[in-house]
């Protein structure tokens, strides 16, 4: 079985750029996760996703960020624009059902704010 | 406000000992309880669950205890290797279909 794959694994940008990252979960995991992971810190559920519908977003920061999943697939997180504290590993994880024992995270993306 | 609390940013352990992470909580919703593991430059993998209607739960080496009581589990490795070396988190939910806290993680060093 393939994991969660997610691009790019890192990237660097300046403060006040924009930034988008992708996910593409497990085949047939219908509950699709973005976790923002601060150094140091455990991760932060940003946004939920049941199919294309979402779940939960009361911690991601809609000001700047904004999260989509057509079709109940692949899924983007961007931000726009960036601030140095959006500097993190943004996790992706994907599930059958919402069970957090089944997670499964990809490698994630490390991203650098300048 | 710190809901999921890991005292000890790390722990290093000798090969063949025990291993014991802590993990403290704040919230008394919380009613199902997990640990992972991860690798650096990988994504955490799920490592073993308790519910509060439970005070143990074993899986091999790994053994997690909860007193609910006190607000506290904790994690037990026995007999540490040298590839239980990465970061663990405690995590915490209101149920296991609800949405998951992360404490800050302990990073674990066996050495052989």
């Amino acid at each position: 079985e393939a994991g969660v794959a997610q691009s790019p694994r890192y990237k660097i940008i300046e403060k006040r750029q924009s930034v988008a990252f992708w996910c593409n979960p497990i085949s047939g995991h219908a509950t699709l996760y973005w976790y923002q992971q601060i150094l140091g810190q455990g991760p932060k559920l940003l946004i939920q996703f049941q199919n294309n519908g979402v779940v939960d977003d009361s911690q991601l920061p809609k000001d700047r960020f904004s999260a989509e999943r057509l079709k109940g697939v692949d899924s983007t997180l961007k931000i726009q624009p960036a601030k140095l504290e959006d500097s993190a590993v943004y996790l992706c994880a994907s599930s059958l059902g919402q069970g957090a024992n089944g997670y499964t995270f990809g490698s994630g993306t490390r991203l650098t704010v300048v | 406000d710190q809901q999921v609390k890991q005292n000890s940013p790390s722990l290093s352990v000798q090969e063949g000992r025990i291993s014991i992470l802590n993990c403290d909580y704040t919230n008394s919703m919380f009613d199902y309880f997990l640990w992972y593991k991860k690798y650096p430059a990988e994504g955490p993998t799920f490592l073993i669950s308790i519910s509060s209607i439970k005070d143990k739960n074993e899986d091999g080496r790994f053994t997690v205890f909860l007193n609910k009581s006190a607000k506290h589990l904790s994690l037990h490795i026995v007999p540490s290797q040298p590839g239980d070396s990465a970061v663990y988190f405690c995590a915490a939910s209101e149920t296991s279909y609800d949405k998951v806290i992360f404490g800050p993680g302990t990073s674990l060093s066996v050495i052989p």
